[in-house]
């Protein structure tokens, strides 16, 4: 079955701009997961949804970066004014209900900022 | 902060088993231990996870101590294919992120 596919696999951009990164889940999921991952660093997290709501949004590094999930499916991540340190490969995972549940990862979307 | 302590890094010889340690002496009991592998360039893939009792999939098995302190991810048969970087991690039965340590760099050689 389809896995959880993330859109644009590569990003390079701008310092300045703003990008917007997209992740959909596996179908009847409803827990969604954005980390990112810099070169050679371990998966840091950025936000989870259940279902449209972010109960957990602690990991967003800056208010720069915001989510939104519509129709407990979808997901986009949009970080405005994009900085260098911004570069990093940002993964999506999805569960079937909760953390304790497998997350199943996407490939990323390889982000760099010129 | 990673509950978990893993080697930094393994070699396996091809067609044998690897044994891939894991100690989280810290574990509580509601809480389980998850098996992930990254190979370059692509996102987490799930291996395996387990409770208390040891587990075996079509990947690998888990071994689990008694006192669940440690456990031992196990590819009976790596391939070169299996190269890739193991993470031991630790997700409580209700809503937890996955917090994952450096992990294990695993090596397969010819």
């Amino acid at each position: 079955g389809a896995g959880v596919s993330q859109s644009p696999s590569n990003k390079v951009t701008e310092k300045g701009k703003d990008v917007e990164l997209r992740c959909d889940p596996i179908s009847g999921h409803t827990a969604l997961y954005w980390y990112r991952q810099s070169l050679g660093q371990g998966l840091e997290f950025l936000i989870y949804f259940q279902g449209n709501s972010a109960p957990d949004k602690s990991g967003l590094p800056s208010d720069r970066f915001s989510a939104e999930r519509t129709g407990g499916s979808v997901s986009t991540l949009t970080i405005q004014r994009t900085q260098q340190e911004d570069s990093a490969v940002y993964l999506c995972a999805s569960s079937l209900l909760s953390g304790k549940d497998t997350q199943y990862f996407g490939p990323g979307t390889r982000l760099t900022v010129l | 902060d990673a509950k978990t302590t893993q080697p930094t890094s393994m070699d396996c010889a091809e067609g044998r088993a690897a044994n891939l340690p894991c100690n989280h002496s810290t574990i509580s009991g509601n809480e389980y231990v998850y098996w992930y592998r990254q190979i370059h360039s692509q996102g987490p893939q799930y291996i395996i996870h387990g409770l208390k009792n040891n587990e075996t999939n079509e990947m690998a098995s888990l071994i689990i101590t008694e006192d669940r302190k440690s456990s031992t991810l196990i590819l009976p048969h790596a391939t070169l294919r299996d190269t890739a970087v193991y993470y031991c991690i630790v997700i409580k039965t209700s809503y937890d992120k996955v917090i994952f340590g450096p992990g294990t760099s695993l090596s397969v050689i010819p």
